[in-house]
């Protein structure tokens, strides 16, 4: 399996609602990724978990709390999120050896629309 | 942080023609210098990456040139296809940790 994989694909959620997006690798990667990608901008990162610790917080709300509950799964719960924070969220991962840097996989996207 | 300027913004290229699109970064310990293709709806794609250690990197119609000292890198790309038609992502790593910053990206249009 040599892709990252993210459910669901589309998610609609009001600002009082809780949901959660999940992401996937079966690669052995160590090193997972959440970003933000907002229409026509670059993605921004969010969270950079790695040997499944949070090793990077981009200073993100509190609305946003990721989980790693083991190497292969990477989740982002999602609570009283607003209407600005509509965006396509990304997953990725790594093999990541520090100081040797190597590729992100990037999976397909969650789509998420809050109204 | 790092900063990261992309130009152009868009690009129009005959078909057959060359692209060439360009990077700049500010932190001169940063090694990885990948480049990402998006098309629209879809995932970035890696195309091509480069680092610190080397000056060009060439994958048939694709090639990356780097810069350390300018602190610039370039992509090419020759004989261009409609299959081409994106939006091209720039990026560099930050040294020690996995930190990627993207540049604000590139819509390459290939008239046909």
């Amino acid at each position: 399996d040599t892709e990252v994989t993210q459910t669901p694909k589309h998610l609609v959620m009001g600002m009082t609602n809780k949901k959660s997006l999940k992401c996937e690798q079966h690669m052995g990667h160590r090193a997972m990724y959440w970003y933000k990608q907002k229409a026509k901008k670059p993605p921004e990162l969010m969270f950079v978990y790695s040997y499944e610790k949070l090793s990077i917080n981009e200073s993100v709300p509190s609305r946003f709390s990721p989980e790693c509950p083991n190497s292969s799964l990477l989740n982002l719960h999602l609570h009283a999120l607003q209407p600005e924070d509509s965006a396509l969220y990304l997953c990725a991962s790594s093999f990541y050896e520090s100081l040797n840097a190597d590729e992100q996989f990037f999976g397909p996207g969650t789509r998420l629309t809050v109204l | 942080g790092e900063n990261v300027e992309q130009h152009p913004s868009t690009l129009s290229v005959q078909e057959g023609d060359s692209a060439v699109i360009k990077c700049t970064y500010s932190d001169s310990a940063s090694n990885y210098f990948p480049w990402y293709k998006q098309e629209l709806g879809k995932r970035p794609q890696l195309i091509i990456d480069i680092r610190s250690n080397v000056g060009e990197k060439k994958d048939q119609r694709i090639a990356v040139t780097l810069n350390k000292t300018a602190k610039h890198f370039s992509l090419h790309i020759t004989e261009t296809q409609p299959e081409d038609s994106a939006v091209y992502f720039c990026a560099v790593l930050d040294f020690g940790n996995e930190k990627l910053t993207f540049g604000t990206g590139t819509r390459l249009t290939i008239i046909p």
